[in-house]
């Protein structure tokens, strides 16, 4: 059972636009939503994280937008650049367990 | 170095040979993590160590797999009788552990497993 649903697979999108990444989760006793972000051939490395009390958080140019009711949160890349063509990752933590379970990722290209 | 160090980065073995992994924490990060990057496959997790506690070893495939932590720091996953469907890449990651108001975790690089 997928615990994080996480879309689109792909994303490829134009310098300067603004990159949209969803997931969706199911367990409703995950306290934490983190984002990562993987470079090629590097482990994951913390991006942006929100609790589920707040429906917001922005950190520069990148905004986690939460939905507790709907149990969905997404990343907004703002103003994209080519440097932040990597692979996202969503994650939840809670429900007894200190793990992060992980969404699939998503391949993120920004075209110059 | 302060991040988290795994070896070896790249692995080529036979199918039918034993491997191990190594992974070297964050020093003070009581917990420790294993996952498994496989291509199109997000990252799986294998085993959690948390300090003195029993490992939660509800993620490790099968059991050709298994982990160890020595003195609550470095730990070795190893790998019996490798098959062709363990080639991924093996996921190191360390954190404060439990009760820590965040939860991140550090990854190391990984080691990329190739099984032939």
């Amino acid at each position: 059972q997928q615990q994080v649903k996480q879309s689109p697979q792909s994303l490829i999108v134009q310098k300067g636009g603004i990159s949209i990444i969803n997931c969706a989760y199911e367990n409703t006793a995950f306290d934490y939503f983190p984002w990562y972000q993987q470079f090629p051939g590097k482990g994951p490395a913390l991006l942006i994280a929100i609790r589920p009390d707040v429906s917001e958080k922005k950190e520069g140019r990148f905004t986690i937008s939460f939905n507790k009711s709907a149990k969905q949160f997404s990343l907004h890349i703002m103003d994209s650049q080519p440097g932040d063509s990597a692979t996202y990752f969503c994650a939840a933590r809670g429900g007894g367990a200190d793990g992060l379970t992980f969404g699939k990722g998503t391949h993120l290209i920004i075209q110059p | 170095g302060a991040g988290v160090s795994q070896s070896p980065s790249n692995k080529v073995t036979e199918k039918g040979k034993d491997v191990e992994l190594r992974c070297d924490p964050i020093s003070g990060h009581t917990a420790l993590y294993w996952y498994r990057q496989s291509l199109g496959q997000g990252l799986e997790f294998l085993i959690y160590f948390q300090g003195n506690s029993a490992p939660d070893k509800s993620g490790l495939p099968s059991d050709r797999f298994s982990a160890e932590r020595t003195g609550g720091s470095v730990s070795t996953l190893t790998i019996q009788r490798t098959q062709q469907e363990d080639s991924a890449v093996y996921l190191c990651a360390s954190s404060l552990g439990r009760g820590a108001n965040t939860g991140e975790l550090f990854f190391g690089e990984g080691s990329r497993l190739t099984v032939l």
